[in-house]
């Protein structure tokens, strides 16, 4: 059972490069979130997703974009990279809002130079 | 503005012992505190939940301890053992909003 999987694992950018984060999910779940997480300051919502086709703003979306188009799939796209963007992303899905677990992807390491 | 505190952020304790982490919040809509567990190289996975209307949820040797005037919570782990070593965290959710509201994470050392 795959649950949440991200790619790539590692990426190393360039500043003001662009590139997207994948993300799947073979759960059927409704929801599905995008996290980053930098040291000692635990993860931090950037978007989120209640299901195909609707998408909303987290707590640090700036830089960012995100579609979902479909049930599975929630990409992360980074517009002109910046060093600040440097982090872990973190895919998630639930089935539906709040008191459900939330099922992490094992993350994706960004490095912006 | 951080709505999860969580304290403290590294801990070390021997093998054997008990390891406890604290966390507050400040929305009074949450309704739901779950504690994720992460090693190295991994996501964040699910240890275990409470919701407001009960004071302990126990599940092996984890237990949280909830005190809803108090709004805090705490993770305690008994006879620790050096596979417990992990960042954990603390989260809240409800209130209307989606997604988790996590605590910054405590670093657990076990020392065998």
């Amino acid at each position: 059972n795959a649950g949440v999987t991200q790619t790539p694992k590692f990426r190393i950018l360039k500043i003001g490069q662009s590139m997207t984060l994948q993300c799947t999910q073979d759960m059927n779940h409704n929801y599905m979130y995008w996290y980053r997480q930098d040291p000692g300051m635990g993860l931090k919502l950037i978007y989120y997703s209640v299901g195909a086709g609707i998408t909303d703003k987290g707590e640090v979306p700036n830089g960012y974009n995100v579609s979902r188009s479909t049930t599975e799939d929630f990409p992360l796209r980074l517009e002109l990279a910046a060093p600040s963007q440097t982090s872990v992303y973190f895919c998630a899905s639930s089935r539906d809002r709040g008191g459900n677990t939330i099922y992490f992807g094992e993350g994706s390491w960004l490095t912006v130079v | 503005q951080q709505q999860v505190k969580q304290s403290p952020q590294s801990l070390i304790v021997q093998k054997g012992g008990i390891s406890i982490i604290n966390c507050a919040y400040e929305n009074t809509a949450f309704d739901y505190f779950p504690w994720y567990q992460q090693f190295p190289g991994k996501g964040p996975a699910l240890l275990i939940a409470i919701r407001p209307d009960v004071s302990e949820k126990k599940e092996g040797r984890f237990t949280i301890s909830f005190n809803k005037s108090a709004k805090q919570f705490s993770l305690h782990i008994m006879d620790s053992q050096p596979g417990d070593s992990a960042t954990y965290f603390c989260a809240a959710s409800g209130g209307g909003a989606d997604g988790l509201t996590f605590g910054k994470g405590t670093h657990l050392i076990i020392q065998p």
